[in-house]
């Protein structure tokens, strides 16, 4: 069964602070994704890759960064994090462009920047 | 501005009626997907429905693709089709995902 999963689940830090979110995905897929989800705005797509070293900037790139190690490991930056950035966060990886292809999603990762 | 609309924003229904949920966007649509999210937080796609009509179990999908909307119809709900539903577009010459702000449905005894 496709898997994927999220760590830390919870994350609470403060105002400049340095922030590494992570996400392993076991399905062999190509395409990883980063999406936020705050009350109000349902999911909006930070970044996504399609492979290893590949990085593509999605909707709201801005404050965040990110990078794919490995076919299975995308990890999502907060260099100087914010309050703003507060918010739900989600993984997804599907096996091509998600646009037409399912995506599988982990568990979420929720972070407070106070 | 905001790229897909859905309504209604929130339903209640009781167990065994019919749902219908819309989603309308602001340009053309290349792709579009339904997902559901559960009262508990995890998502999952439903549908792949870019255009035309698509069953699955009890939902099926119309996308009308020149008058820029789709809708996801429910048939005989049960309460464990509580939860939100969100539509999300990718719009034409973007390689983008854009998601509506759901439908939170609560089916009751």
């Amino acid at each position: 069964e496709a898997a994927v999963t999220q760590s830390p689940r919870n994350k609470v830090t403060v105002t400049g602070g340095n922030v590494t979110l992570s996400c392993r995905q076991t399905n062999s897929h190509n395409y990883m994704y980063w999406y936020r989800q705050d009350t109000g705005h349902g999911l909006r797509l930070i970044h996504y890759s399609y492979g290893a070293g590949n990085l593509q900037i999605g909707d709201v790139p801005d404050g965040y960064k990110a990078t794919r190690t490995t076919q299975e490991d995308f990890f999502l930056l907060l260099e100087l994090a914010s309050p703003s950035q507060t918010s739900l966060y989600f993984c997804a990886s599907s096996d091509d462009w998600g646009g037409s292809y399912e995506q599988y999603f982990g568990p979420g990762t929720r972070l407070t920047v106070l | 501005g905001q790229q897909v609309q859905q309504s209604p924003a929130s339903l209640v229904l009781q167990e065994g009626e019919n749902a219908e949920l819309q989603c309308n966007f602001s340009s053309t649509a290349t792709q579009l997907q339904w997902f559901y999210q559960r009262p508990g937080g995890s998502l999952v796609s439903l549908l792949y429905n870019p255009s035309g009509t698509k069953h699955t179990g009890r939902l099926t999908s119309t996308t009308v693709t020149k008058e820029r909307r789709s809708s996801l119809h429910i048939s005989s709900s049960q309460i464990t089709d509580s939860g939100t539903y969100f539509c999300a577009m990718e719009r034409a010459g973007y390689q983008n995902f854009y998601f509506g702000k759901g439908t939170s449905l609560t089916v009751i005894p």
